[in-house]
């Protein structure tokens, strides 16, 4: 199975800064089939990206997406207050599908 | 807008039948493939398995030989079956969406506690 690796594992910012997250995949995913997602406490988790790059329905612009093979990246362009909370990456391009082990990002 | 809201049993015993089901409220039930995750209390995310509106399964091999996914498509839902649980398998459950192997919408989650 692929293994998703996140860093850091924990992130500690400022609203209004800029966030930076790693996936790193033990092998090449298939057709970028990576998909990223916030989960606050308490929740559900909630799909920001999916094919690497593409924004979910109602995702503002400030989350970025990119990478290929075995390494993805998520970007937030100005933390929002709504932004401190967990991040996980996931892979669909191979059965079983994986989640990373998140990270989370914190004030 | 679509909902998904699941139910089910959340106190076990070991070496009980753990069974969730999930309602689609809303959109299109027959285009997409449905599926199921857990995340034990302070962990992260894993993958149980899903099924498509036509019934194919695919499951995560350290479940497969106790779990049963199942559809419904003209109740519009789907339904999880864990056998034989035990205290690892204590988690908050999700049903989810699953338009292409990601998980768009998800339910409100089941806590889901073993325990004798």
């Amino acid at each position: 199975e692929i293994v998703l690796t996140q860093s850091p594992g924990t992130l500690s910012l400022s609203p209004g800064e800029r966030a930076t997250l790693s996936c790193r995949a033990s092998q090449s995913i298939s057709g970028s089939s990576l998909a990223w997602y916030r989960q606050k406490p308490g929740q559900a988790p909630r799909l920001l990206i999916y094919d690497a790059s593409i924004r979910a329905t109602g995702i503002p612009d400030r989350f970025s997406g990119s990478g290929s093979g075995t390494d993805f990246t998520l970007s937030i362009s100005r933390l929002e207050p709504e932004d401190f909370a967990l991040y996980y990456c996931q892979q669909y391009g191979d059965s079983p599908r994986t989640f990373g082990q998140g990270t989370k990002v914190e004030i | 807008q679509v909902q998904l809201q699941q139910w089910g049993e959340g106190l076990l015993k070991p070496s009980e039948t753990l069974s969730l089901s999930c309602t689609v409220h809303g959109g299109s039930f027959s285009t997409y493939s449905w599926g199921w995750i857990r995340q034990p209390p302070g962990e992260g995310l894993g993958w149980i398995g899903e099924i498509s509106h036509s019934g194919t399964t695919d499951y995560n091999p350290s479940l497969k030989s106790r779990l049963t996914i199942s559809v419904d498509t003209s109740k519009r839902q789907f339904s999880l079956r864990l056998t034989s649980v035990t205290a690892a398998d204590s988690a908050t459950y999700f049903c989810a969406r699953m338009p292409a192997g990601y998980l768009d919408v998800w339910g409100q989650g089941t806590t889901v506690t073993v325990s004798s």
